[in-house]
């Protein structure tokens, strides 16, 4: 199993401005993912954080409003730029299992942009 | 990405009752099926998953069936208590592992 500490937990934000959301994982892993949960609805998946190489953006999402950076094996951040209220959302981080199947959630970052 | 149906989007069962959510996939490339419970103000988490070479796998209170030939598979929650009020999400993994998550189902439990 992995243990992941996300934070912030939660924050508000004014508009206009940037936030960065921390990940760090108990062990190593080669690939990490960031989705964003919008209220009531399914995780959407923004970005794959590969350690030595640019993140991989999903259909929707580009870097300039979403940059990623992973330093080392087992931390990775997420910056929300010049946010809009409809950057609210929740954040999450997840890691792959050994086996590849299995996914593992840090608790998210509650994101509120007024 | 791959879709994936799944449904109900919300459902609400009596403490005791059985909770069935369902999950329709297209991509017959998928060799794992899970289900993920989702708590509010926590990341989802593994509850239960089968390869498609059962057709059932029993943990606890919790079934998940398998229909290769429909490509379909089920969450079955036995004796539904209010601890099990979340919401469930089906997300088999495609290329590279990475899943594809279904809409989810929003359960409540009443006591």
């Amino acid at each position: 199993s992995a243990v992941i500490s996300q934070k912030p937990s939660r924050d508000i934000c004014q508009r206009g401005t940037s936030l960065t959301i921390q990940c760090q994982v108990d062990s190593q892993v080669t690939m990490m993912f960031w989705y964003r949960q919008q209220p009531g609805q399914s995780l959407t998946l923004i970005a794959t954080a590969n350690q030595g190489s640019e993140a991989t953006y999903e259909s929707g999402f580009v870097i300039d409003k979403f940059p990623i950076s992973r330093p080392n094996l087992t931390f990775s951040t997420l910056t929300v730029s010049n946010m809009s209220p409809e950057d609210s959302s929740i954040y999450l981080c997840s890691v792959q299992g050994a086996q590849g199947e299995k996914l593992f959630f840090g608790s998210g970052t509650q994101l509120s942009v007024l | 990405q791959q879709q994936v149906k799944q449904s109900p989007q919300s459902l609400i069962v009596q403490k005791g009752g059985i909770s069935i959510i369902n999950c329709a996939y297209e991509n017959t490339a998928f060799d794992y099926f899970p289900w993920y419970q989702q708590f509010p103000g926590k990341g989802p988490a593994l509850l239960i998953a089968i390869r498609p070479d059962v057709s059932e796998k029993k943990e606890g209170r919790f079934t998940i069936s398998f229909n290769k030939s429909a490509k379909q598979f089920s969450l079955h929650i036995m004796d539904s208590q209010p601890g099990d009020s979340a919401t469930y999400f089906c997300a088999p993994p495609g290329g590279s592992y990475i899943p594809t998550f279904g809409r989810g189902t929003s359960l409540i439990v009443h006591p």
